[in-house]
């Protein structure tokens, strides 16, 4: 079964801490994506990744940072957690073969809380 | 540029009625089209997606939407819902030829009632 794998279902940290959140696909996908989802404004898009060491900032990057050293892991990164940083972060992947038609495939999700 | 957008943050349907949750759409090109689900504390998972062809498709759990160009709608149904239906549900459109990143709608939460 393929799966996106994020490494922490639940965070709680204090505010100004640096807060890593990590995510690892297994299907050799090209593409990964970091997204930020809160109530009543759906999936809000953070960066996103085509490539090894590539990234491109999407609608909401103030704040955060990624990382992508290894084709299968990109991480998300908050220098300096604030509290209106609480919510859940969810990471996907996708394949570039069929370019748009390509569907993503979500991780379940680390919810961040921060005091 | 694409946007989605989905008519009612939130729908409540008694158990075994139709399901109807709306998709409107824009697109500068011919668009591929996906509705995603999310159940509690899970993400989100493919439902069912138009690419070319048949503009009415099925989906998982019995779940079907129409591509309607003319109305450039996206509506997904089910005949019959279940408890287990319960869920938020995600329209997303990519136009063709484009990027690989999809454009999301702010979400539709089905409540099932017994």
């Amino acid at each position: 079964d393929v799966k996106v794998t994020q490494s922490s279902r639940y965070l709680v940290k204090r505010t100004g801490e640096k807060v890593f959140l990590e995510c690892v696909q297994d299907m050799d996908h090209e593409n990964m994506f970091w997204y930020r989802q809160d109530p009543g404004l759906g999936l809000r898009l953070i960066y996103f990744s085509y490539d090894v060491k590539m990234k491109e900032k999407g609608d909401i990057p103030e704040g955060y940072s990624v990382s992508r050293e290894k084709k299968e892991r990109f991480s998300l990164i908050l220098e300096s957690a604030s509290t209106n940083q609480t919510s859940m972060y969810l990471c996907a992947s996708s394949s570039s073969a069929a370019s748009g038609a390509n569907v993503l495939t979500f991780g379940a999700g680390s919810r961040l809380t921060v005091l | 540029a694409q946007s989605v957008t989905q008519l009612g943050s939130h729908v409540s349907v008694s158990e075994g009625a139709l399901v109807l949750l709306r998709c409107n759409y824009s697109s500068s090109v011919p668009p591929y089209l996906f509705w995603y689900v999310q159940y509690p504390n899970q993400g989100l998972q493919l439902l069912l997606k138009y690419t070319t062809g048949a503009t009415l498709v099925k989906g998982i759990n019995g779940f079907e939407a129409e591509f309607k160009k003319s109305e450039t709608s996206f509506h997904l149904t089910k005949p019959s819902a279940h408890m287990s239906d319960a869920a938020e549900y995600f329209c997303a459109v990519n136009p063709s030829g484009g990027s690989y990143i999809p454009t999301f709608g702010r979400g539709t939460s089905l409540i099932v009632h017994p």
